[in-house]
């Protein structure tokens, strides 16, 4: 098992222009999930699904947008980046909510 | 709300000495609790967790135990390895409402081990 997978591992934006991030978890796991991670701030979580075809909102989801139409893909996308979207950006899969979750190596964004 | 509070850092240790890294934590009712660490340049991975109350949660040497009445999650290992230096983090996931599971982390402790 691959567990979850993040493609790209690095990537330069330069302002306005928009990207889309791709997650991909083999482990048919129901929920799944997008944090960011930057100095100081520890983790935050963006967007989350609790399942395909559904998406919900988290701590920090202003810039972003996200679909679930296969259970196993979760992807992330950025509009319109802007410098304060530099940051590490984490994807994690859970079997049920309330149960650990795994995490892919993730991607690190800079937006100049 | 949930909150999780770790021990600042960071923490320097020689090779071989004991290692505690406190983690206290405040959630309705009693939510599982994690440890998980993070190398350099990688990603999250679960170091162990327990389930309830009482529970011993080990892996690779680490080991930490629920405490109900303490509110506490210390991590623990009794000699230390270069090969440990990472950041931890103690975590729980939201047990209700509308947060679907989502992981309250803390602020992560980096630790340094020298040979």
């Amino acid at each position: 098992n691959a567990g979850v997978t993040q493609t790209p591992k690095f990537r330069v934006l330069k302002t306005g222009q928009s990207m889309t991030l791709l997650c991909a978890q083999d482990m048919n796991h129901e929920y799944m999930y997008w944090y960011r991670q930057d100095p100081g701030m520890g983790l935050r979580l963006i967007h989350y699904s609790v399942g395909e075809g559904t998406t919900a909102k988290g701590e920090v989801p202003d810039g972003y947008n996200v679909s679930r139409l296969k259970k196993q893909n979760f992807l992330l996308g950025l509009e319109s980046a802007a410098p304060s979207q530099t940051s590490v950006y984490f994807c994690a899969s859970s079997r049920q909510a309330a149960y650990e979750q795994y995490f892919g190596p993730g991607t690190r964004l800079t937006v100049t | 709300g949930d909150s999780v509070t770790q021990m600042e850092g960071p923490v320097t240790l020689s090779e071989e000495a004991f290692l505690t890294i406190n983690c206290t934590y405040t959630a309705t009712g009693y939510p599982s609790l994690f440890w998980y660490v993070q190398y350099p340049g990688e990603g999250l991975q679960l170091l162990l967790k327990a389930t309830k109350a009482d529970d011993k949660g080990s892996n690779k040497g680490f080991e930490a135990t629920y405490r109900k009445e303490t509110t506490s999650f210390h991590l623990e290992k009794g000699s230390v390895q270069v090969s440990d230096s990472a950041v931890y983090f103690c975590a729980l996931p939201n047990a209700g409402g509308t947060s679907y599971g989502k992981l309250t982390f803390g602020q992560g402790t980096i630790l340094t081990v020298h040979p």
